[in-house]
């Protein structure tokens, strides 16, 4: 079972700080990477993608590809209280050649405090 | 330019009916996602559709669940005898190729009674 796995929070960050919010995933076939923002009773949004190793800069997103050791994570600079939410990661699965198929961690709920 | 329409909004059926949600994908989007997300769980896949194919159902539960693509109109989502677990968030996805992240709807919260 192809999972990706993230730290259920909530994850606590005053105004103005960086949030830090990591993923790992277990397809090594997996070939796209992006993670969702989703506020309560609302539908999840496309943030940032990623696709090789290293570094996306988007604003005051920061997302960072490790396929080595199979990890994302996602920066978000000078924390806002409406960047509370929860983020969810997604990877694409290699499985049965479905390259459309996403696979989502549960998410991490984000808390910006003012 | 609308995004993708999902109806209704809000979909409450007794045990034992049928639910059909419908997903309008983004105008030029001929690849469609169904997901479902229970509370406090992440988002599943369901099932994947181009037009008038369904190109995996590898998420769909074997019974009781069907989905369409079709032609002209709207992408269904069928659930057939619907039960309490069926109570959840449905969401469509469409995208352009099917290969760079998608666009969701608004999605359809089913509360069965």
């Amino acid at each position: 079972q192809k999972e990706v796995e993230q730290n259920s929070g909530p994850l606590s960050v005053p105004e103005g700080a960086i949030a830090s919010l990591n993923c790992t995933y277990s397809d090594r076939g997996s070939q796209s990477f992006f993670w969702y923002r989703q506020y309560s009773g609302k539908s999840p949004e496309l943030i940032m993608s990623i696709y090789s190793n290293g570094d996306k800069e988007d604003g005051r997103f920061t997302a960072q590809l490790n396929k080595a050791s199979q990890y994302v994570s996602l920066l978000i600079r000078d924390s806002q209280p409406s960047d509370s939410a929860t983020y969810l990661c997604a990877v694409t699965s290699s499985y049965g050649g479905s390259q459309g198929n996403l696979i989502f961690g549960k998410g991490t709920k984000l808390s910006v405090k003012p | 330019n609308a995004g993708v329409m999902q109806n209704p909004r809000h979909l409450v059926r007794r045990r034992g009916q049928e639910a059909r949600l419908r997903c309008s994908p983004m105008k030029g989007h001929s690849h469609v996602y169904w997901y479902r997300q229970l509370p406090e769980e992440g988002l599943k896949f369901m099932v994947y559709l181009q037009k008038e194919n369904i190109i995996d159902e590898s998420g769909m539960p074997k019974e009781r669940f069907s989905a369409e693509f079709p032609k002209e109109g709207p992408s269904i989502l069928r659930i057939q005898q619907v039960v309490r677990g069926d109570s959840a968030a449905y969401f469509c996805a469409s995208s352009s190729t099917g290969l760079y992240g998608y666009t969701f709807g608004s999605g359809t919260r089913l509360t069965v009674v």
